[in-house]
């Protein structure tokens, strides 16, 4: 069974540049999750989608940060502009229901000059 | 809320030892735990999670931790550490209600000495 994927796998950008990460999440898993890793730091929750729609996205910088789930599937994740603290690793997870235990992509690397 | 403490950020074992990375939390309702290792550039693994049921709990590469509610605790052990165990771990809780997101500690960087 393929894992979940995410791309690109590193990105390197300006400040007030906009940037996109993408998800595929494992097939048939309704719940997605994307959280943002600060080195030295654990993950923190940034939205979670339930097939197509939004279950939590209280700690999401909403004036920088959108994401959409459109089709249930895949997901994107988007920062515009980014700051320098926007620097960090941003990680896709997926289970199968809101249940069911997270399983977590590799990560996309975003480094903010 | 839910909040995890992982005690030490950087663990330092030989190769053979007994590996304990401490993780107490915090949470006002019965709390799911789970351990996640993280190995360089790579996503997180799961290596146990305790939901209800036994206490002690079996997961892969040989480690398992005991969910302690009079202490708030779900330690990590190992009997005996192996190079390859080298990685950051994470320790993170939910609730059995609702959303389910995870809230992670800040994680522990075992060493393994040779």
């Amino acid at each position: 069974e393929a894992g979940v994927a995410q791309s690109p796998r590193y990105k390197i950008i300006e400040k007030r540049q906009s940037v996109a990460f993408w998800c595929n999440p494992i097939s048939g898993h309704a719940t997605l999750y994307w959280y943002q890793q600060i080195l030295g730091q654990g993950p923190k929750l940034l939205i979670q989608f339930q097939n197509n729609g939004v279950v939590d996205d209280s700690q999401l910088p909403k004036d920088r940060f959108s994401a959409e789930r459109l089709k249930g599937v895949d997901s994107t994740l988007k920062i515009q502009p980014a700051k320098l603290e926007d620097s960090a690793v941003y990680l896709c997870a997926s289970s199968l229901t809101l249940q069911e235990t997270q399983y977590f992509g590799p990560g996309t690397r975003l480094l903010v000059l | 809320a839910q909040s995890v403490t992982q005690l030490g950020s950087h663990v330092s074992v030989s190769e053979g030892a007994l590996v304990l990375l401490r993780c107490n939390y915090s949470s006002s309702v019965p709390p799911y735990l789970f351990w996640y290792v993280q190995y360089p550039n790579q996503g997180l693994q799961l290596l146990l999670k305790y939901t209800t049921g036994a206490t002690l709990v079996k997961g892969i590469n040989g480690f398992e931790a005991e969910f302690k509610k009079s202490e708030t605790s779900f330690h990590l052990t190992k009997p005996s550490a192996h190079m390859s165990d080298a990685a950051e771990y994470f320790c993170a809780v939910t609730l059995d209600t609702g959303r389910r997101a995870l809230t992670f500690g800040s994680g522990t960087r075992l060493q393994v000495q040779p």
